[in-house]
């Protein structure tokens, strides 16, 4: 069975760009998470989706960023326009059910660089 | 709001030897917690999690971990290291009874064994 996917794998883009990250998450998990991590800093929590709801958004940094999941499945985290502390390394996580019982898989990350 | 530290960043060791990598946590409600991996150009993975109950954790490849509630710590522990366990480690908290969806995350230890 395929893990969490996350395209691409990296990706270099000059400031006021727009870049778009793409998560595919385990099939049938309804649950899906994005996680960011700035260099030297902890991973901290984006937001959250349940199918195609977005279930919590509180960690999104600022109106720049925009995360879609249409119907329920992939999803996608846009940056427009992309700024220099944007840069970073962006998780994607899934998991079949909400609760802690249920394990959260990750995706091996996309490395974003904006110079 | 609840928050991890890894005093550690860096902890090298000799293969074979022991090693206790260090969490902490503050919250002011009860906390869910995690130990993940990432192993270079991996996701991260789960090696271990405290929901309730025994407060000694056994996890994959030989690792375990304990919830001291006093102390407000959750070390992550292993007897005899391998030269495969080299890769970062993440302890992790989710606060129950609201707050954000999402764990949060210490800045991770490199663990580097050395042969």
């Amino acid at each position: 069975e395929a893990g969490v996917t996350q395209f691409p794998s990296h990706s270099v883009i000059e400031k006021g760009q727009t870049v778009t990250l793409r998560c595919d998450p385990i099939s049938g998990h309804d649950n899906l998470y994005w996680y960011r991590r700035v260099m030297g800093k902890e991973i901290k929590f984006l937001l959250h989706f349940v199918k195609e709801s977005k279930q919590d958004e509180s960690g999104m940094p600022n109106n720049r960023f925009l995360a879609e999941r249409t119907g329920g499945t992939y999803s996608t985290l846009k940056v427009q326009p992309a700024e220099l502390e944007d840069s970073g390394v962006y998780f994607c996580a899934s998991s079949q059910g909400g609760s802690l019982n249920t394990e959260a898989f990750f995706g091996q990350g996309t490395r974003l660089t904006v110079v | 709001a609840q928050s991890v530290t890894q005093l550690d960043s860096q902890v090298p060791v000799f293969e074979e030897a022991p090693v206790e990598l260090r969490c902490n946590y503050s919250s002011s409600v009860s906390v869910y917690l995690f130990w993940y991996v990432q192993y270079p150009n991996q996701g991260l993975q789960l090696l271990l999690k405290y929901l309730s109950g025994s407060t000694l954790v056994k996890g994959i490849n030989g690792f375990e971990a304990e919830f001291n509630k006093s102390q407000t710590s959750f070390h992550l522990r292993k007897p005899s290291v391998h030269i495969s366990d080299t890769a970062e480690y993440f302890c992790a908290v989710f606060e129950s009874g609201g707050g954000a969806d999402g764990l949060t995350f210490g800045k991770g230890t490199h663990l580097i064994i050395q042969p």
